[in-house]
Parts: C-alpha cells; sequence; structure tokens
C-alpha cells in the first residue's frame, strides 16, 4: 500500500533551519511529482511546494520563496524539504502528499506529517 | 495568486440530511478543482477531483458540481463519519491554493 513517512521536524529558532524527509514506499515514486503541505496549529492547510518526478521543475509558495528548497532522491524513494531563515509563521504541521497525475494535481496520498516549531 | 473562498465558515446538519459546501475561486480554475475531508488529529483525504469526480473509495453519498469560479460539494446524506473539515483546493495555476475550510458539525 502507499505510504509516506515524514521526519525531521523539530524545534528551532528563528533563523535556523532544517531539513525535512519524506520516505515514500509502495507506489513507483521515480514516476510521481510530490508536493508539500502545511498545516499551522488550528489552521488550515497551505500549499507549500512541488518538484516534478525526475526533479526537472519546482515551484514554491511566495511564503518560501528563496528559503525553502525542494529535492528528491529517486534512487531512495525520498523527498526532501531544506528550510533556511525560519520564521515563527512556519511553525506547522508539514505534509508530503503525491500528485494523483502530471503537473498541476490533487493530492491523492498524504502522510501524516511531521511538526516544525520556529521558536526562541 | 488565486484566492479560494469557502461558504459557510461553519455549517451545523443533521445526521441523515443533506449539506451544501461552495468554493468560489477568484478567477477561473476550469474544472481543476479538488476536495479534501480532515478529521481531527489525520491527514486530509481527497473526495473529488476535477470538480466532479470521485477518489477511489469515496462514497456516491459525496458529489462534486461546478467550473470556472463556482463550485459545490453535496453529501446527499449525512452519516456520523461525514462530520469533519472540508477543504477546497485549485490545481489549475501555480501556486495552488485551497480554501479555509468549512467546519461540518452535527446539530
Amino acid at each position: 500500500q502507499v505510504q509516506m513517512v515524514e521526519s525531521g521536524g523539530g524545534v528551532v529558532q528563528p533563523g535556523g533551519s532544517l531539513r525535512l524527509s519524506c520516505a515514500a514506499s509502495g507506489f513507483s515514486f521515480r514516476t510521481y511529482d510530490m508536493h508539500w503541505v502545511r498545516q499551522a496549529p488550528g489552521k488550515g492547510l497551505e500549499w507549500v511546494a512541488f518538484i516534478r518526478s525526475d526533479g526537472s521543475n519546482k515551484q514554491y509558495a511566495d511564503s518560501v520563496e528563496g528559503r525553502f528548497t525542494l529535492s528528491r532522491d529517486n534512487s531512495r524513494n525520498t523527498l526532501y524539504l531544506q528550510m533556511n531563515s525560519l520564521r515563527a509563521e512556519d511553525t506547522a504541521l508539514y505534509y508530503c502528499a503525491k500528485g494523483l497525475y502530471d503537473w498541476g494535481s490533487p493530492f491523492d496520498y498524504w502522510g501524516q506529517g511531521t511538526l516544525v516549531t520556529v521558536s526562541s | 495568486e488565486i484566492v479560494m473562498t469557502q461558504s459557510p465558515v461553519t455549517l451545523s446538519v443533521s445526521p441523515g440530511e443533506r449539506a451544501t459546501l461552495s468554493c468560489r475561486a477568484s478567477q477561473s480554475v476550469s474544472a481543476s478543482l479538488a476536495w479534501y475531508q480532515q478529521k481531527p488529529g489525520q491527514a486530509p483525504r481527497l473526495l473529488i477531483y476535477r470538480a466532479s469526480t470521485r477518489a477511489t473509495g469515496v462514497p456516491a453519498r459525496f458529489s462534486g458540481s461546478g467550473s470556472g469560479t463556482e463550485f459545490t460539494l453535496t453529501i446527499s446524506s449525512l452519516q456520523s463519519e461525514d462530520f469533519a473539515v472540508y477543504y477546497c483546493q485549485q490545481y489549475d495555476k501555480w501556486p495552488h491554493s485551497f480554501g479555509q475550510g468549512t467546519k461540518l458539525e452535527i446539530k
């Protein structure tokens, strides 16, 4: 069955960095586009970033552009989100999500999320 | 950026009744519209995509309609497990954007 497990969250000071990982299994990871979506405590969903199946194209939300970098290792079935210059407003549960199809796509599978807390 | 606006923010409905949730886009998204259900402590679950296509395993009581800027999610006869928060999402243009959610609660 399709499974995605996020890791790497934790508490970090403002201005700090974290790298999130998403380990995927149960599907042909290398053929699917992937996304990160976040949810601040008690708030709604915010799309964060997208990466094409082969890593050739990436898209970012304006709120993270220039600070977050998305990458993937198809040999390890793993997605990464490098987060730099973290701010209090980046505090959220971060989900990785699989695109149902190419490019603009809804998300048919989600991980359970990893919590990032930015606080001094 | 396309802004998605959902209404109402909270909807109180009795089990067995019909619920109608609305989603409006600030500009046309064609039929590139999805609906998700989220229960407390869980990840979102895809219900509807392409505005009206049910995702795998979604019961027939869930239906979606609309195109362009106006969309509706209808739950024909509410079951206890349907009380949750529902989000619409456009994936027509970057950045993909979600509505703020509608909380469906038991009346």
